[in-house]
């Protein structure tokens, strides 16, 4: 178990370019987030992934962005036509079904490192 | 909805002195609530949470916090803090009454323990 994977740690892209993130979720984690985060701010939800099903998304994802998780296990957040305002960190994080109160059960989302995008 | 406020932007304190960290709610059903902490340029590491039960809930590092459900409050504490504990401290909260996993997060609170 190593945790939630996010690659590529930073990417610097030219304004107009397209970007692609992948976070691998913890491998027994049926459930994955992705969240962005700007500097001074705390983590905004952008959408929520069961298996493969995406159930939620939030307003902030315009129709620029797009995520997958094809077979339920990792997932890609791809960002077109970046803007300025598209730098921060992208965060992945993933939780399980289970219930109950130990460390790794349901109800806890654990986050990778962060993909930091810089757009110029 | 669901809601959290972290009043303080920042909190400083000592080093060996007791350090606590304000966090109020706001839900419609029962609360999840959670405490993480983030270090530079890293992703956020969990740190407690409650859900039942104690109202006084310990965590990582030996940081605990206290559910208050007349005050809407989770506020993290930790005994004597360390220089080693300077970082941004999120709070977050999911309501259980609306169906959603989506925690929200708080804004956040620089935490400085002054040698």
């Amino acid at each position: 178990d190593t945790g939630v994977s996010q690659n590529p740690r930073h990417k610097i892209t030219k304004r107009g370019q397209n970007v692609t993130f992948r976070c691998d979720p913890i491998s027994e984690h049926n459930r994955l987030y992705w969240y962005r985060q700007t500097l001074g701010q705390g983590p905004e939800f952008l959408t929520y992934f069961q298996n493969e099903a995406q159930l939620e998304k939030s307003r902030l994802l315009s129709d620029r962005f797009s995520a997958e998780r094809p077979k339920g296990s990792f997932s890609t957040l791809e960002i077109q036509r970046t803007e300025q305002g598209d730098s921060a960190m992208y965060l992945c994080a993933s939780s399980s079904v289970g219930t109950g109160n130990t460390f790794r059960s349901g109800n806890t989302i654990y986050f990778g490192e962060g993909s930091w995008l810089t757009v110029v | 909805a669901q809601s959290v406020a972290q009043p303080e932007d920042q909190v400083n304190v000592a080093e060996g002195n007791p350090l606590t960290v304000k966090c109020t709610y706001s839900v419609s059903g029962n609360p999840y609530l959670f405490w993480y902490v983030q270090y530079p340029n890293r992703g956020l590491q969990f740190l407690l949470k409650y859900i039942t039960g104690d109202n006084l809930v310990k965590g990582s590092y030996g940081f605990e916090a206290e559910f208050n459900k007349s005050q809407t409050s989770f506020h993290l504490k930790k005994p004597s803090a360390l220089v080693s504990d300077s970082a941004l401290y999120f709070c977050a909260v999911r309501d259980l009454s609306g169906g959603s996993y989506i925690p929200t997060f708080g804004r956040g609170t620089s935490l400085i323990v002054h040698p």
